[in-house]
Parts: structure tokens; sequence; C-alpha cells
């Protein structure tokens, strides 16, 4: 079984619409988590840290549920500009320090 | 506002050949990593720094080095490139338990 697993769609929706993406993660120590965003030939860049407690940004919300070993991000609201590629991330410390694992990714499109 | 500076953006070797990737950071952060990103693979670590003078391997170090002579540097060697490396290569840096930020990537191609 992957570290992190995420369906790598694509998803096509049209603007305006709600869609979400999960992310599955093994390892149950994992302390910290993380969505990235990574656009089409460009370098990942933050879009928001996962608390337990869930997390909104703007049209950006992301859940963690730790009994189940998933995290969430739903956006709302598509915009044409959301098309990218959405990296879920986990952290587990180790004793050489701040492991991150990254998922595949989760590729959107939204379309006029 | 430069955050993490990789050099060179894009590289064509032969196989053989040998060269260095140059990671530059402004923000002081302590820990480094160099990540390699190939088509429907997800990013994987080859190696990282979590300070100046100590490095330890990542997932998938074979055939690279790296060093830490500075803080504010990480370079990632290749000493005898091979088809199998050609990848985009990233590097972030972080503090000890935050998100990581990343360069914008060096292309790699080995003939």
């Amino acid at each position: 079984r992957k570290e992190v697993e995420q369906d790598p769609g694509p998803f096509n929706v049209p603007e305006g619409a709600t869609v979400a993406f999960n992310c599955t993660y093994s390892n149950s120590a994992s302390q910290s988590f993380f969505w990235y965003r990574q656009d089409c030939r460009k370098e990942p860049k933050l879009l928001m840290s996962v608390y337990s407690s869930g997390n909104e940004d703007g049209r950006f919300t992301a859940q963690l549920n730790r009994a189940s070993q998933y995290i969430s991000l739903l956006i709302r609201d598509s915009k044409l500009s959301d098309s990218a590629t959405y990296l879920c991330v986990v952290n587990g410390i180790t004793g050489g320090g701040n492991k991150l694992t990254f998922g595949t990714g989760t590729q959107l499109k939204v379309e006029l | 506002n430069a955050g993490v500076t990789q050099t060179p953006k894009f590289r064509v070797l032969k196989t053989g050949q040998s060269m260095t990737l140059l990671c530059a950071q402004d923000m002081n952060h302590e820990y480094m990593y160099w990540y390699r990103q190939d088509p429907g693979m997800g990013l994987r670590l080859i190696h990282y720094s979590v300070g100046e003078g100590t490095t330890a391997k990542g997932e998938v170090p074979d055939g690279y080095n790296v060093s830490r002579l500075k803080k504010q540097n990480f370079l990632l060697g290749l000493e005898s490139a091979a088809p199998s490396q050609t990848s985009v290569y990233f590097c972030a840096s972080s503090y000890s338990a935050g998100p990581q930020h990343f360069g914008d990537g060096t292309r790699l191609s080995i003939l």
C-alpha cells in the first residue's frame, strides 16, 4: 500500500461547481498534513495546512479524519484558475527530521 | 523576494558526464531537500539535510551525492549521469516541522 494515495483524476468540472478530493495515508503516526498545488511544469506551492478541527481559506476547506486516515479538500465555486494538480502531503517526523511524503496528485480541470 | 533559487534551470548531459545542481535559500531555513519528479509518480526524496554540515539519504539516493557546506546552499551532484536520471529536480527548504518551500525546478535530460 502506498504511503499516500490519491485518485489521479482528471476531474473535469464546470466553472462554479463544487469539487472534493480525498486522500488516504498509511502511517497512523503522521503528525501534520498539507495540500499543495502544482501547475503544469511548475514547482509545488503550499495551498493550505490541514488541522485536526478542519480549516477554511476562502473557497477552500480542508478536513482531517485521523480515525480513518484520510484528508479531504473541498473547492467551492470553482474558477478556471483553479485548474492544476493538487498534491496531498503527509508529514511523519522521523529521527532524521521533517519527512514529507507526497501523493501523486489529483488533476483538476475547470471548464467554461 | 528570492526564496529558493535553483541553478541551472535546464541542462542536457551525455551519459557518463558529471554535473552539480545548486540550490540556494535566503529564508534561514535549517532543513533542505532534493526531490525528483517523474511522469505519473509523486515527488521522491533523494537526499536531505537538517543543518549545515549534515546530510542524509532519502528514498532514491543511488547515483547522487550532496553537500551542505553553508546553511543557505545545498548541492546535488551526479557523478556519472545515466538516462534513468532524466527528470525534473526540485529543491525545497523548511523550518524543522513546517511546510516546505520549493524552487522552480531544474529540467535535466541525459542522452
